[in-house]
């Protein structure tokens, strides 16, 4: 089985710049994380979908951060205008609660460099 | 949320059994203890999960004492391959509903 897709999986950029980082969760579950990591603050989760829905969205950095879901199989994490700051490796993360243990399954990350 | 603390770093030699130490002092009674690790430029992967005395599976076991305030990963003969950062998660055993924090995680390295 596929697992978890990110694209991309590099992106240089300059600062004001759009940047949009997609996600395709494993088929069939109903969970869908965007996680953000650097040096500095580790591993934060950013937000959270269920079924589509965002749930938890109190990660997201600022107004400049937004997060879709319009169906199962996509979601895109947006940041508009981007920041140096905002460089960072960006995971993407499924689950399903038909999971005995709740285990997260992670994309390989988006390795994001604004300039 | 239940907050850990794990050491920053650790050190072992190949062939060794490795023990990463975690302490959860605030643990709730429905929190599951679930441990992750992470290679350099990839996600996090799934290790172990327990709730309460230990778990073993083909990766690893987790030791948790009867009070559950702190578990421990034990890594048996380690190899180069295990040279990552390993995280412990506290959270409840509907990990949709939960935040799940990661920390600081625990860098170990595996010296030949």
């Amino acid at each position: 089985d596929a697992g978890v897709i990110q694209s991309p999986r590099h992106e240089v950029t300059e600062m004001g710049q759009e940047v949009t980082l997609r996600c395709k969760p494993i088929s069939g579950h109903d969970y869908l994380f965007w996680y953000r990591q650097t040096m500095m603050r580790g591993l934060e989760l950013l937000i959270y979908f269920n079924n589509n829905v965002p749930i938890d969205d109190s990660g997201m950095p600022e107004d400049r951060f937004s997060a879709k879901m319009p169906n199962a199989s996509f979601s895109t994490l947006k940041i508009q205008p981007s920041e140096p700051r905002d460089s960072a490796v960006y995971f993407c993360a499924s689950s399903t609660t038909n999971s005995n243990t709740g285990e997260l399954f992670f994309g390989e990350g988006s390795r994001l460099t604004v300039l | 949320l239940a907050k850990t603390t794990q050491p920053i770093s650790m050190d072992s030699y190949e062939g060794q059994e490795v023990n990463i130490t975690c302490s959860h002092n605030n643990i709730a009674t429905n929190d599951y203890i679930t441990w992750y690790q992470q290679f350099p430029s990839q996600g996090p992967r799934f290790i172990i999960q327990g709730y309460k005395t230990k778990v073993t599976n083909e990766v690893a076991s987790l030791f948790i004492p009867a009070d559950r305030k702190s578990s421990t990963l034990s890594l048996p003969r380690v190899s180069l391959s295990d040279t990552a950062v390993y995280y412990c998660l506290v959270g409840g055993d509907n990990f949709g509903n939960e935040k799940l924090t990661f920390g600081t995680g625990t860098r170990l390295t595996i010296i030949p």
